[in-house]
């Protein structure tokens, strides 16, 4: 089982330029996040889904959509990228019972300038 | 959301037992308090959870007062490699789960 993996690993992008960051998980997980994590700072919640189908803001949405594709793929589009934005974003998952266990992916570096 | 305070760093050296205190003073009933390891350029990984009372398993233990207003997680002769931040996670579902700025552990030889 590769667990979550994340694509791509790098990526530099410009102001005003858009891009997807793709999560997929083989766990049969109900719940999958994305996580963006500063220098020196813990992980913010971006978006968070519950199931397929579902989703819901977690503690810094803005300038951030998510699309639930189905149980497996979970991705992240920024849509107008800012120097903000400029982060390492996790995507984890899990089985989605109370406080379970989350499995995080190995991270995308973003850098927007 | 329960907030969580935890120090920011601690030292210790090979083969003693560290402590890390965690406080949630507002935590709520279904809270389910929960600990996360993570080192540099990796995704944070699960170490243990409890909700009450004591929790051990093979690489930790968690201790948890009546109140539960408080937390510590307890790391047995730390080695090199326990080197990394530790998090303290409290809350039950999915987008109530916060991580904290973490503790960060040097452990020197």
């Amino acid at each position: 089982n590769a667990g979550v993996t994340q694509t791509p690993k790098f990526q530099v992008l410009k102001t005003g330029q858009s891009m997807t960051l793709q999560c997929a998980q083989d766990m049969n997980h109900n719940s999958m996040y994305w996580y963006r994590q500063d220098p020196g700072m813990g992980l913010r919640l971006i978006y968070y889904s519950a199931s397929e189908g579902t989703t819901d803001k977690g503690e810094v949405p803005n300038g951030y959509n998510v699309s639930r594709l189905n149980k497996r793929e979970f991705s992240l589009r920024l849509e107008s990228a800012a120097p903000s934005q400029t982060s390492v974003y996790f995507c984890a998952s899990s089985e989605g019972l109370p406080a379970d266990e989350q499995y995080f992916g190995p991270g995308t570096r973003l850098t927007v300038t | 959301l329960a907030k969580t305070t935890q120090p920011i760093s601690m030292d210790s050296y090979e083969g003693q037992e560290v402590n890390i205190t965690c406080s949630h003073n507002n935590i709520a009933t279904n809270d389910y308090i929960t600990w996360y390891q993570q080192f540099p350029s990796q995704g944070p990984r699960f170490i243990i959870q409890g909700y009450k009372t004591k929790v051990t398993n093979e690489v930790a233990s968690l201790f948890i007062p009546a109140d539960r207003k408080s937390s510590t997680l307890s790391l047995p002769r730390v080695s090199l490699s326990d080197t990394a931040v530790y998090y303290c996670l409290v809350g039950e579902y999915g987008n109530k789960l916060v991580f904290g700025a973490g503790t960060i552990l040097r452990v020197k030889s």
